[in-house]
């Protein structure tokens, strides 16, 4: 069955850096398209990055282009997303998300991330 | 961008009385492909979202039949027909057509009275 796992998230201070990963099984990794998708306390959820299945494309949302990379790993079957200069507005839960031809199928149970000094 | 905007965004209801949620977009959904792509997730308490429907009533497999979509163009909809304890949570509404970005709707609360 597909399984999506995410990790390192944490605490961080503003400006700082942090790297999240989302380990992937059940599927054919190099075959799909990921996603990053966030989750402010509370809030509603926001779709923040997409890597193609080839890494031949990558789209950010305006939110955090510039600052946030969306890659892959095919050989591990991993997704990442370095995250830097981060600001407490990015304080969410991450998901990562199998993209499935314009929807999303299946979710991974989310890794938090707090920006605070 | 699109803009997805659902109603109710919270919506108490009565065990075994039926539920409906609308979700509309700014602009058409329907691709030059000819499909809409209009997705509907569940999110459980604690939970991490799950697909319930795609291109606007395609259920996915485990989803009980009492969940439907229907809609087309900008408008959008999705009913439970007999709502049950499990199905509190909050759900949203979120277009794969026009993208980026892909787009969610602010999500509606469902709870029980």
């Amino acid at each position: 069955q597909v399984q999506l796992v995410e990790s390192g998230g944490g605490v961080v201070q503003p400006g700082g850096s942090l790297r999240l990963s989302c380990a992937a099984s059940g599927f054919i990794f190099s075959s799909y398209g990921m996603h990053w998708v966030r989750q402010a306390p509370g809030k509603g959820l926001e779709w923040v990055a997409f890597i193609r299945y080839d890494g031949g494309y990558k789209w950010y949302a305006d939110s955090v282009n510039g600052r946030f990379t969306i890659s892959r790993d095919d050989s591990k079957n991993t997704l990442y997303l370095q995250m830097t200069s981060l600001r407490a507005e990015d304080t969410a839960v991450y998901y990562c998300a199998k993209d499935q031809r314009r929807t999303f199928d299946y979710w991974g149970q989310g890794t938090l991330v707090t920006v605070s000094s | 961008d699109f803009v997805m905007t659902q109603s109710p965004l919270s919506l108490p209801v009565t065990l075994g009385q039926p539920a409906s949620i609308s979700c509309r977009s700014s602009q058409s959904l329907v691709h030059s492909d000819g499909n809409t792509y209009l997705t509907w997730f569940q999110q459980r308490p604690g939970q991490s979202p799950r697909r319930l429907i795609y291109k606007v009533s395609n259920r996915d497999s485990g989803v009980p039949d009492r969940f439907s979509g229907s809609g087309s163009g900008t408008d959008f909809t999705l009913k439970i027909s007999r709502v049950e304890a499990d199905d509190v949570g909050v759900y949203y509404c979120m277009q794969g057509t026009h993208w980026p970005p892909w787009t969610f709707g602010q999500g509606t609360k469902v709870e029980i009275k």
